[in-house]
């Protein structure tokens, strides 16, 4: 299995809602992403988890809230999200954290969009 | 520090003609260096990888990318443009050496095929 899956495909959230982004990759790859791509840019970083812990956080608004409950699964959190947070959730994985050993691979995404 | 830029923002070709998707990068260490293509709402997929063996790399579908040191390049080519290689293109430069986990995207390349 060499894919990274992403659920749901789609959502849609209000401002008061709490909602999950899930992530599953099975390739036992140690490190763990998650990016935010807004339309026509590139993706940008949010966290990253390596061996199951924290090890990045890019300033991201505590509106959002990273989870990795084991090896294989990561989640996104939401509560409490703006208009402005609507864009294109990535998760990706690597076999390890440094190079040459971080190639990525992406899931299909989650398009988020908040009323 | 590493920083990726890609040179052409938007790039047409007519079908059956070569594609070059130019790229330069910085780096203060010795490189790895991707290209990713992500079509529209889809995620990224790894078109190819340079890390440290051959100077040219062959990727899928087609794809094949040089690179060069003395000119800080990783440009990508493919001989004959297909209508599904429209796409977004990302150029990636990681860094090796401890500190530097996080990948650095250019700002993208939209390839459009003229029928």
């Amino acid at each position: 299995d060499t894919e990274v899956t992403q659920t749901p495909k789609h959502l849609v959230m209000g401002m008061t809602n709490k909602k999950s982004l899930k992530c599953e990759q099975h390739m036992g790859h140690r490190a763990m992403y998650w990016y935010k791509q807004k339309a026509k840019k590139p993706p940008e970083l949010m966290f990253v988890y390596s061996y199951e812990k924290l090890s990045i956080n890019e300033s991201v608004p505590s509106r959002f809230s990273p989870e990795c409950p084991n090896s294989s699964l990561l989640n996104l959190h939401l509560h409490a999200l703006q208009p402005e947070d609507s864009a294109l959730y990535l998760c990706a994985s690597s076999q390890d954290l440094l190079p040459p050993y971080n190639e990525q691979f992406f899931g299909p995404g989650t398009r988020l969009t908040v009323l | 520090a590493q920083s990726v830029t890609q040179l052409d923002s938007h790039v047409s070709v007519s079908e059956g003609t070569p594609v070059l998707l130019r790229c330069n990068y910085s780096s203060s260490y010795s490189p790895s260096l991707f290209w990713y293509v992500q079509h529209p709402n889809k995620g990224l997929q790894l078109l190819l990888k340079y890390t440290s063996a051959a100077t040219l790399v062959k990727g899928i579908n087609g794809f094949e990318a040089e690179f060069k040191k003395s000119e800080t390049s990783f440009h990508l080519t493919k001989p004959s443009a297909h209508m599904s290689d429209a796409a977004e293109y990302f150029c990636v430069v990681s860094d090796r050496g401890f500190g530097n986990e996080k990948l650095t995207f250019g700002t993208g390349t939209r390839l459009t095929i003229i029928p």
